[in-house]
């Protein structure tokens, strides 16, 4: 399974944009490269996923360089509801299911 | 979109008793879920994976006489905790993807349970 490295932690002030990057220098050809937000207490909640490039939905967008050995999350103009921690997955093709690895993930706390 | 339970959201036992913790899903069929162990502050970490109708795959260092595994439907899975202790004490969240979901873009993606927090007295 690959791993993955991110910042243990982040301060951001309300209404800023945020970045959180995330390394993955061994993903393989298959895997694709999925974040996830969890509130304490809660199960995960599915953020966005990519593969290559840029993808966009309508809470975060993912920005992925053509090694694909990093990716960045990047939340527009956050609120303090957006104080969470964010894992970055890379997931292993295991016959039909991505079974992922959880690494450290990043606090984000965000600051009035 | 795709919603998981858990059952209970809470337990608190006495050590050397058994705790059975339900994950469903409710809204579709899941073939596979999984398992995942939190420690206060600390990532999920994969215990097993539940396969419905076969047996479970456990990571390695998981005790799978100590925790059991049960798929026995399409929409449950059930661990139960064996003989809990005070270090069993966690915070147990399930998983389950559709199959069949992934496109061109994506991979299946998992939908997490609220989780069950086990508190070993």
């Amino acid at each position: 399974l690959a791993k993955t490295t991110q910042p243990i932690s982040m301060d951001s002030y309300e209404g800023q944009e945020v970045n959180i990057t995330c390394s993955h220098n061994n993903i393989a050809t298959n895997d694709y490269i999925t974040w996830y937000q969890q509130f304490p207490s809660q199960g995960p909640r599915f953020i966005i996923q990519g593969y290559k490039t840029k993808v966009t939905n309508e809470v975060a967008s993912l920005f992925i360089p053509a090694d694909r050995k990093s990716s960045t999350l990047s939340l527009p103009r956050v609120s303090l509801s957006d104080t969470a921690v964010y894992y970055c997955l890379v997931g292993e093709d295991s016959g039909g299911y991505q079974k992922v690895t959880f690494g450290t993930g990043t606090k984000l706390q965000v600051i009035p | 979109g795709a919603v998981v339970s858990q059952h209970p959201s809470r337990v608190i036992c006495k050590s050397g008793t058994s705790v059975k913790i339900e994950c469903r899903s409710l809204d579709f069929q899941a073939t596979t879920m999984f398992w995942y162990r939190q420690f206060p502050k600390q990532s999920l970490m994969l215990m097993a994976t539940s396969n419905e109708g076969s047996k479970a795959t456990y990571e390695q260092g998981v005790e799978k006489d100590k925790f059991l595994i049960n798929h026995a439907s399409l929409t449950l899975s059930t661990l139960t905790v064996t003989s809990a202790h005070p270090e069993d004490s966690s915070f147990y969240i399930c998983s389950a993807s559709i199959p069949g979901l992934a496109g061109a873009n994506s991979y299946n993606e998992q939908f997490f349970g609220p989780g069950t927090r086990l508190t070993v007295l």
